[in-house]
């Protein structure tokens, strides 16, 4: 079965860089989560969108944006990177908005040096 | 803002033992879900829990949600080497407008020595 895939799975990055982490939720889910996981934490949430439009938004810092397209596939743009920044970044999908679960993608490991 | 304590941090258990994680959030929650991390991976999902004072079973592990709908447990049986991982529960909040936003706790990590 179709899974969400991310992309890169590994990012290096230096302080003040950009970068552009990629998801493609599974088909049909109308719904796309962000969440941050720092080491040994949970995962925090930062921004959702059902049906290409921002749904909620959470702890997310404004040197990041995100979107999702009109193939539903999400981007999240981060700008400034920080030391601070270095964390998973899991993407996930749901078909629906409440009392759905979410499905989880492996993740984008980004490390900022 | 919501919040959703989960205890304990650490568990370490002998193979076969039982273990037990407990969940409490600071508001009324319209559903309540379990993931599992293994190390290096993905939370994956386990299970939902929706109305007050429901009670799931998957095999060795068993899931309560609270009359309330504040709180919710996860009872594993007779663990096995195969149940290492992080466990979190993950609360929807009721009503508002942050539909489907998943408010994580702060996760237990079963270590299960054989």
């Amino acid at each position: 079965a179709a899974g969400v895939i991310q992309s890169p799975r590994h990012l290096i990055k230096e302080k003040r860089e950009t970068a552009t982490l990629k998801c493609y939720p599974i088909p049909r889910h109308d719904t796309v989560y962000w969440y941050q996981q720092g080491p040994g934490q949970d995962p925090q949430f930062l921004i959702s969108f059902y049906e290409k439009m921002q749904s909620d938004k959470g702890s997310i810092p404004d040197r990041f944006s995100a979107q999702q397209f009109s193939d539903y596939h999400s981007e999240l743009n981060m700008s400034s990177l920080e030391l601070g920044d270095s964390a998973l970044y899991f993407c996930a999908s749901s078909p629906g908005q409440a009392y759905t679960e979410a499905f989880f993608g492996q993740g984008t490991r980004l490390t900022v040096v | 803002g919501q919040q959703v304590m989960q205890i304990p941090q650490y568990q370490h258990v002998q193979e076969g033992e039982d273990f037990t994680t407990y969940c409490n959030s600071s508001t009324t929650l319209s559903n309540i879900q379990w993931y599992k991390q293994r190390p290096g991976g993905h939370p994956v999902f386990l299970i939902q829990l929706v109305k007050s004072g429901e009670v799931k079973k998957q095999k060795r592990l068993t899931f309560q949600f609270g009359e309330a709908k504040k709180n919710s447990s996860l009872h594993i049986t007779a663990t096995q080497t195969t149940d290492v991982g992080t466990y979190f529960c993950a609360g929807q909040a009721a009503g508002g407008t942050s539909y489907g936003k998943l408010t994580f706790g702060q996760g237990t990590i079963l270590t299960v020595h054989p």
